[in-house]
């Protein structure tokens, strides 16, 4: 298992357009996170899965954004009706995770994530 | 939830040290501190964590002040490669916040040949 890998590296799309974004994490990890990232600032948190159970949301996950991990596994972060402000690189990442003293290290391990443009 | 602040950036010629300094003045006695790093065009990467003591690891030193409101990353002999922006993080691991990262702005730091 090469890490966490993500598809599209980069995806264009015009405003009005769904699109779905995949996410491979590393293949033992039981979370799953998605983040947002704009240009020059740091990463935003969207949503977070243990196994396939979507555990927290983040206000900026607007009624457009739909995330699912089915069986555990993989991921899919779909967009609907894309809008300009949409455009962003969207991070996946994963971790063995744990709670409490188990937890305390909890690394997270990234994708290179996939870069949207909304023309 | 409490909050780190860092320089927007710092320069260090190559081969020198280069001390990040993070403030964390709010945080709580369960609050790790986290450092990720992140090169352009790639996702962020875990750097180093701590709690109270000074750790090393093979790819920096973390020194964490005696009252924990403040830590410095440090990286010994700065290289071209460590030109990234690197964020410090605070994460309680016994609070369901925990579970994510929250990022700030980073430090972004420029390495000079």
């Amino acid at each position: 298992d090469t890490g966490v890998s993500q598809n599209p590296r980069h995806k264009i799309t015009k405003r009005g357009q769904n699109v779905t974004f995949r996410c491979d994490p590393i293949s033992e990890h039981n979370r799953l996170y998605w983040y947002r990232q704009t240009l020059g600032q740091g990463p935003e948190f969207l949503t977070y899965f243990q196994n396939e159970a979507q555990l927290e949301k983040s206000r900026l996950l607007s009624d457009r954004f739909s995330a699912e991990r089915p069986k555990g596994s993989f991921s899919t972060l779909e967009i609907q009706r894309t809008e300009q402000g949409d455009s962003a690189m969207y991070l996946c990442a994963s971790s063995s995770g744990t709670t409490g003293l188990g937890g305390t290290k909890n690394i997270q391990y990234f994708g290179a994530g996939t870069r949207l443009s909304v023309l | 939830d409490a909050k780190t602040t860092q320089p927007n950036s710092m320069e260090s010629n190559e081969e020198e040290p280069v001390h990040l300094p993070c403030n964390h003045s709010t945080i709580s006695g369960t609050d790790y501190i986290h450092w990720y790093l992140q090169l352009p065009s790639q996702g962020p990467e875990y750097v180093i964590h701590g709690l109270t003591s000074n750790v090393n690891n093979r790819m920096a030193s973390l020194a964490i002040a005696e009252d924990r409101k403040s830590s410095t990353l440090i990286l010994h002999r700065a290289t071209l490669r460590d030109a990234a922006v690197y964020y410090c993080i605070l994460r309680d691991p016994f609070k369901a916040a925990g579970n994510k990262l929250t990022f700030g702005g980073g430090t972004r730091v420029l390495v000079k040949p």
